[in-house]
C-alpha cells in the first residue's frame, strides 16, 4: 500500500498571503495524483488531478505541482473561502487508493 | 452530474444496513462508483468501487469482508451495505464518480450519508 503523508498538519494564515501544502508518497506515484478541498458540511472538491490540471471550474489561484513522491499544492492570495481542509491522493496503485492525512489550513 | 445519497440512519451494533447512491446526469453504466469513508478528524478512507456495467466490485484490503457494494444499473443506483455493524463503523460515507476509467481520481461526489451506530 502506498501512504501519503502531508505536511504541514495546520497552516494559520491570512486572507491574502500565498500558502504552499506538501504532499509525499513513500513510493513513486508518477503524475497520478489528485487534491481536493474539503470543507465542513460539505462533500469534498476536486481541485487538481494529474499533479498540476486545475479541475473544471477551479480558480487559477490554486496550482499543482510535483512528480514522483513529492507534490505541492499552492494557492495563491488565499480567499476567505478557501479556509478548508486539503487532502492528497494517489491513484497510481491500487487497491486501494490512498489519501493523505490532511491539511487544515484556517485564520 | 449529480450524485443522491440516502439519508442518515442510527443503528445498534450487529444490525444490518444499506446505504444508497442515486446517480443522475450521466450514463451510469459508463463509470466506475466509489465509496469513501469520512471519520472526522481522521481523514479519508477508500473502500471499494464497482462498474455498474457487469457490477464488478473491488475493494479495499481494510474493508473487505465486512461490507458490500453493489449496483442496480434499472435505476442507476449504487450501494454500500453491512450485514453487521460496528460502532467503529460511525462515520460519513460518501459516494463518488471516477472521472474516467483510467483516470481514477473523483469528479463528483454525493452530499454524505451519516451512519451512527450506537446501543
Amino acid at each position: 500500500e502506498i501512504v501519503m503523508t502531508q505536511s504541514p498538519a495546520t497552516l494559520s494564515v491570512s486572507p491574502g498571503e500565498r500558502v504552499a501544502l506538501s504532499c509525499r508518497a513513500s513510493q513513486s506515484v508518477s503524475s497520478d495524483l489528485a487534491w481536493y478541498q474539503h470543507k465542513p458540511g460539505q462533500p469534498p472538491r476536486l481541485l487538481v488531478y494529474g499533479a498540476s490540471t486545475r479541475a473544471t471550474g477551479i480558480p487559477a489561484r490554486f496550482s499543482g505541482s510535483g512528480s514522483g513522491t513529492e507534490f505541492t499544492l499552492t494557492i495563491n492570495s488565499l480567499q476567505s473561502e478557501d479556509f478548508a481542509v486539503y487532502y492528497c491522493q494517489q491513484y497510481h496503485q491500487w487497491p486501494p487508493f490512498t489519501f493523505g492525512p490532511g491539511t487544515t489550513v484556517d485564520i | 452530474v449529480q450524485l443522491v445519497q440516502s439519508g442518515a440512519e442510527l443503528k445498534k451494533p450487529g444490525e444490518s444496513l444499506k446505504i444508497s447512491c442515486l446517480a443522475s446526469g450521466y450514463t451510469f453504466n459508463k463509470y466506475w462508483i466509489g465509496w469513501v469513508r469520512h471519520l472526522p478528524g481522521r481523514g479519508l478512507q477508500w473502500m471499494g468501487m464497482i462498474d455498474p456495467g457487469d457490477s464488478d466490485a473491488r475493494y479495499s484490503p481494510s474493508f473487505e469482508g465486512h461490507v458490500s457494494i453493489s449496483a442496480d444499473r434499472s435505476i442507476n443506483t449504487a450501494y454500500l451495505q453491512w450485514s453487521s455493524l460496528r460502532a467503529s463503523d460511525t462515520a460519513i460515507y460518501f459516494c463518488v464518480r471516477f472521472a474516467t476509467m483510467t483516470r481514477l481520481f473523483y469528479d463528483y461526489w454525493g452530499q454524505g450519508s451519516l451512519v451512527t451506530v450506537s446501543s
